[in-house]
């Protein structure tokens, strides 16, 4: 298995602009997880779905977030409008329902809002 | 709510050196803990997982310890090689399927 891909791997992009940040999880698993990881605050759960449905998105900072799922093996992490405080590693994370000390983590993607 | 904090933030020793790396929580209310590696530029890898009955797990030269009651793990690592340089994160599974983590320890190993 390829493990969890995320992309891109690097973004960079200006204040103001929409980010996209992309992750496709291990096959099979139905657990997906988005953190954010940064020197302030360390790793941050931002959302988790089971089964393709949004279960806890308490950690998601603001409105400018969102995250969707619309399949199995494809998730989306959207930031609008992005802010120079939004720059972070973003993991994502899979795993199988009920086992969040299962998970494989993503290499991340490296956001950087100038 | 769950707060995970390790100590040191950075640690560096010489190589062969025996070292421990702290972990503690503030709720002892947890399904389990485990602890990560964290290499530059690379995502997590679990290292070892210590269910809430257990008061330890020993992987090679690696073994962590669980003290729920007061709230507190330490992960030894025994002959320490400069391949063991990277950051260790400590994580808690409260409940549902969160994992709380701490800020990790970045460990360098001096050849």
């Amino acid at each position: 298995d390829a493990g969890v891909i995320q992309s891109p791997r690097h973004e960079v992009t200006e204040m103001g602009q929409e980010v996209t940040l992309r992750c496709k999880p291990i096959s099979g698993h139905n657990s997906l997880f988005w953190y954010r990881q940064t020197m302030m605050r360390g790793l941050e759960l931002l959302i988790y779905f089971n089964n393709n449905v949004p279960i806890d998105d308490s950690g998601m900072p603001e409105d400018r977030f969102s995250a969707k799922m619309p399949n199995a093996s494809f998730s989306t992490l959207k930031i609008q409008p992005s802010e120079p405080r939004d720059s972070a590693v973003y993991f994502c994370a899979s795993s199988l329902v009920g086992k969040p000390d299962e998970q494989y983590f993503g290499p991340g993607t490296r956001l950087t809002v100038t | 709510k769950q707060e995970v904090t390790q100590i040191p933030a950075a640690l560096s020793v010489p190589e062969g050196e025996n070292l421990v790396l702290n972990c503690s929580f503030t709720d002892s209310a947890i399904y389990n803990l485990q602890w990560f590696r964290q290499d530059p530029g690379k995502g997590l890898t679990s290292l070892l997982l210590i269910q809430s009955s257990q008061r330890e797990q020993t992987s090679g030269r690696l073994n962590a310890s669980l003290d729920k009651s007061s709230g507190r793990s330490t992960l030894y690592i025994a002959a320490s090689q400069p391949g063991d340089s990277a950051t260790y994160l400590c994580a808690v599974v409260p409940g549902a399927q969160k994992l709380v983590f701490g800020q990790g320890t970045r460990l360098t190993i001096n050849p």
